[in-house]
């Protein structure tokens, strides 16, 4: 149990173009969610929490206007990274947290923007 | 401020080399700690949770341990395929999000 999923695993795009990143739980409800980037060979870097029907809490640092999550449902919440340049290619990370707290992470997805 | 301090950063074993790696946290409270295990372009993969001290939980060749401070991950008898980045992180309280260390990487040499 507690699979979280993310789609698309890879994804190319050219700059200035929007990209969106789904993050969803496939076994079980998630009110919490969060979404985190990550450069090559570094720690995980927290970019949101997201909440289910309302508004995501940003980290310090990271632009909500860039970087628009939705948590529309229970098992569902999505990253775009809008007019996207190739400084935002990196690897980015959904979790979400379940019972007693515990949190799994999903496969990752990365954005390669040329 | 509440820290997670994982040590060493890197590890290197020969296979069968049994050790143990160390997550130190100094944090307002503790809901839970918890122990990931990531391989190269992949997103964290849950190992355990430890929520008390005294707790010990165990798989295949992993054992976590948790003190008031500290909290060990045993490898026993290492295989390559153990070789992968070992992060620990904490849960403070209420919907706070988790606070990870920088990780471990470990290296199993056949």
């Amino acid at each position: 149990g507690a699979v979280v999923s993310q789609h698309p695993s890879r994804v190319i795009c050219k700059s200035g173009t929007s990209v969106k990143i789904e993050c969803r739980s496939l076994d079980f409800q998630a009110t919490t969610m969060f979404w985190y980037r990550q450069f090559p060979k570094k720690s995980l870097m927290l970019m949101a929490t997201s909440n289910e029907g309302s508004k995501a809490t940003y980290e310090q640092g990271v632009e909500k206007d860039k970087f628009l999550i939705n948590h529309a449902s229970l098992t569902l919440s999505t990253l775009t990274v809008t007019s996207a340049h190739p400084e935002d290619s990196s690897f980015y990370i959904c979790s979400a947290r379940v019972l007693r707290n515990e949190q799994f992470f999903g496969p990752g997805t990365r954005l390669t923007v040329l | 401020e509440d820290q997670v301090t994982q040590s060493p950063e890197a590890l290197r074993l020969q296979e069968g080399e049994s050790s143990s790696l160390n997550c130190s946290y100094t944090v307002s409270g503790l809901r839970g700690l918890f122990w990931y295990r990531q391989d190269p372009g992949k997103g964290p993969e849950f190992l355990f949770t430890l929520y008390s001290a005294g707790e010990e939980k165990e798989k295949e060749r992993l054992k976590a341990t948790l003190t008031k401070k500290e909290s060990f991950l045993h490898i026993t008898a290492p295989k390559p395929e153990d070789s992968a980045t070992y992060l620990c992180a904490v849960h403070i309280s209420g919907n706070t999000p988790l606070v990870f260390g920088k990780g471990t990487r470990l290296s199993v040499i056949a």
